[in-house]
This record gives C-alpha cells, structure tokens and sequence, in this order.
C-alpha cells in the first residue's frame, strides 16, 4: 500500500500483560513518529527515529514503553506490564526527509492501533 | 505537555453557519500546521503556516498565523456535514525540534 499501516487496529490486554504494536511507514521515509492519543484530544509525542537511530524518546511516559527501528524501517512500540492508563490510540507517522517535524517534513499518519487495558 | 490550547473543544453547528477555531500558546512557534482527523484514521494535513500575519485559503477554510506566531485561527465558511471531525493544530517551538499538537477541536455539521 502507498500509506502508512499499523497493526493490529485493535488491541484488547489485560492490565499487566505485555503488547507490542507495529507500524510500517512509507516506504523510503527517513523519519518516523509514535504518538498517543487519548479520546478526543490531541495526539502526544512519545518518540522520534530518523532511519534506526532513535533519536528522541523524551515522550515515553515510563520505563515500560520502549520502541525500536532496527532495521530503519518497520517499527514496534512495546508496552510492558500494561496499565489501564495506558490505554489510549497508538499513531504513527513516516515522513520522506530527515528532522524531527519541521515544516518541510509533511507527516503521514497511519490508522492507529486503540489499545484498551482491561 | 500539549502547549497549544484549542478552543472551543466541541462544536456543533448546522450545515450552512460559519466557525472559527483558536489555537493558541504563549510559546513562539516556526511554524503551524492544521490537520483534521475522522474516526478511526489518522490525522490529515491541511495546511501550513509559516510566517507571522500569513493567511491561506483552501475552498472555504481560511488559516491565520498570528503576528507573533504565538496563535493560529481557522475559519469555515458555509459549513457541510463533510466539514465533520476533529480538527487539530500542531507546531514546532521556534527553540527547538520538537512538535506539539493542541488539544483539539471536534466540529459536528448536522446537515
């Protein structure tokens, strides 16, 4: 496909399992964003990667997320040891150039993964 | 920390009226940009704005960056229920890299 994908849509945990959510960015994006959204309202940064490097994780909220890009292309967000708070939707975005969002760097959101922690 | 404040958080209008949306910081941004999300989707660019006073139109929205690029407003005019979704602003600090959403707007247009 031409767009950014994300798996699964839906994800249904109970609270202390561990999940792990998978983005596919365009292809040939540098850049690629994990953000989270609660209902209604804006999407919150969690982490920045330009190809594997993952060059900002300032928004992670705890120890229990952790994202990775090994090989500058697919990407997992790993949540450890759910909680209900964490849950929320899950977005990607990919974008072609290398930085962090700036204005010449159009992002290309996919669908999201919504994770409810039971 | 979501540092742009939108206003109002909820609106609903009928089809035909006329809206504007705030977004607003006390923090200088490069730039603004306007995205608009449906359920189930991810948000969806609209438009860029990158310098203080600039105004872009697109059909019947109007975008306005404030002078101090400190704010942003957006504007529909004759409003349809198509125009339904949440809409959203987003901006790079002009100290840094990182980017912000605000904390949205979300438009029904009852037709």
């Amino acid at each position: 496909g031409a767009g950014v994908s994300q798996s699964p849509r839906y994800k249904v945990a109970k609270r202390g399992q561990d999940v792990a959510l998978r983005c596919d960015p365009i292809s040939g994006h540098v850049s690629l964003f994990w953000y989270q959204q609660a209902l209604g309202q804006g999407p919150e940064f969690l982490t920045y990667f330009q190809n594997e490097a993952q060059l900002d994780k300032s928004g992670l909220p705890s120890d229990r997320f952790f994202a990775e890009r090994p090989e500058g292309s697919v990407s997992t967000l790993k949540i450890q040891r759910t909680q209900q708070e964490d849950s929320a939707v899950y977005l990607c975005a990919s974008s072609l150039e290398a930085g962090s969002g700036t204005v010449t760097d159009t992002q290309y959101f996919g669908p999201g993964t919504r994770l409810t922690v039971l | 920390t979501q540092l742009l404040e939108q206003s109002p958080q909820f609106l609903s209008i009928q089809e035909g009226e006329n809206l504007t949306v705030y977004c607003n910081s006390s923090s200088v941004f490069s730039s603004l940009q306007w995205y608009r999300q449906e359920p189930g989707e991810g948000p969806v660019l609209l438009v860029t704005v990158v310098t203080g006073g600039e105004v872009k139109k697109l059909k019947r929205l109007t975008f306005q960056f404030g002078d101090a690029r400190k704010d942003s407003s957006l504007h529909i005019t004759a409003a349809q229920p198509g125009d339904t979704g949440l809409y959203l602003c987003a901006g790079e600090l002009i100290t840094g890299n990182q980017f912000y959403f605000g904390t949205g707007t979300s438009l029904t247009v009852i037709p």
